[in-house]
């Protein structure tokens, strides 16, 4: 079964500061991933997706992830946070087999911003 | 965005009520689903619809149902709500898996509580 693993409940970064948030994911073939953001009070957005080809993948708002096969992980980057990034962030992994289409989602890592 | 609404978007209700949430989309994907989302649990999946008429069980199926009669409509029930079904539920839309790589839209969500 396909299990995904967000090890920081919440990250405390000030505004200025880079960032990354861990994801490891448990999945017997090669994955989709993804990252979404949620705001507080709001429902999720993607931030990026990795399904094949360069393993570093650009998304909106200036972030990047990484997929690293040895690693089983993917994790999220951005140089320099702003405050307006304080949000829920969740990691998913989804089959890439025909007829699959579950998302398995991490718990999620809360980013708070110091100003 | 993508066309998706959820309705309602509160709702309180007592012990033993039966409730339905409604998902509408206007982007005539095919699958639609239904998670919940509590505090240190992420999102989780409730059931999901590959098509007119066709669902299945997710992970926290219990206590739920849900019909699809129409592309553009998912309907969850609660047919005898619980206070443990008290939580954030979301729907999701996504595509076939050759045009999006299960990129899911999510819509704003439905806070219930259950009292």
């Amino acid at each position: 079964a396909q299990s995904v693993t967000q090890p920081d409940i919440h990250i405390t970064v000030s505004e200025g500061a880079s960032l990354e948030l861990r994801c490891n994911y448990s999945y017997g073939a090669t994955p989709y991933l993804f990252w979404y953001v949620q705001s507080p009070g709001q429902g999720l957005q993607l931030l990026l997706k990795y399904f094949s080809g360069d393993t570093l993948v650009q998304g909106i708002k200036g972030f990047e992830a990484e997929f690293k096969r040895s690693q089983s992980s993917f994790n999220l980057r951005k140089p320099s946070v702003h405050w307006s990034d304080a949000a829920e962030y969740f990691c998913a992994v989804g089959p890439s087999g025909a007829g699959s289409y579950q998302l398995t989602f991490g718990k999620g890592t809360k980013l708070s911003v110091i100003p | 965005d993508a066309g998706i609404t959820q309705s309602p978007r509160h709702k309180v209700t007592e012990t033993g009520t039966p409730v339905t949430l409604r998902c509408h989309q206007t982007e005539n994907h095919r699958y639609m689903y239904w998670y919940r989302q509590d505090p240190g649990h992420g999102l989780r999946l409730i059931h999901y619809s590959y098509g007119v008429k066709d669902t299945d069980k997710g992970e926290v199926s219990d206590g739920y149902s849900v019909s699809r009669s129409k592309t553009e409509d998912f309907l969850l029930t609660l047919e005898s709500a619980t206070s443990s079904q008290t939580s954030v539920y979301f729907c999701a839309i996504s595509d076939s898996l050759s045009k999006t790589h299960n990129e899911q839209f999510f819509g704003p969500g439905t806070r219930l509580t259950v009292l």
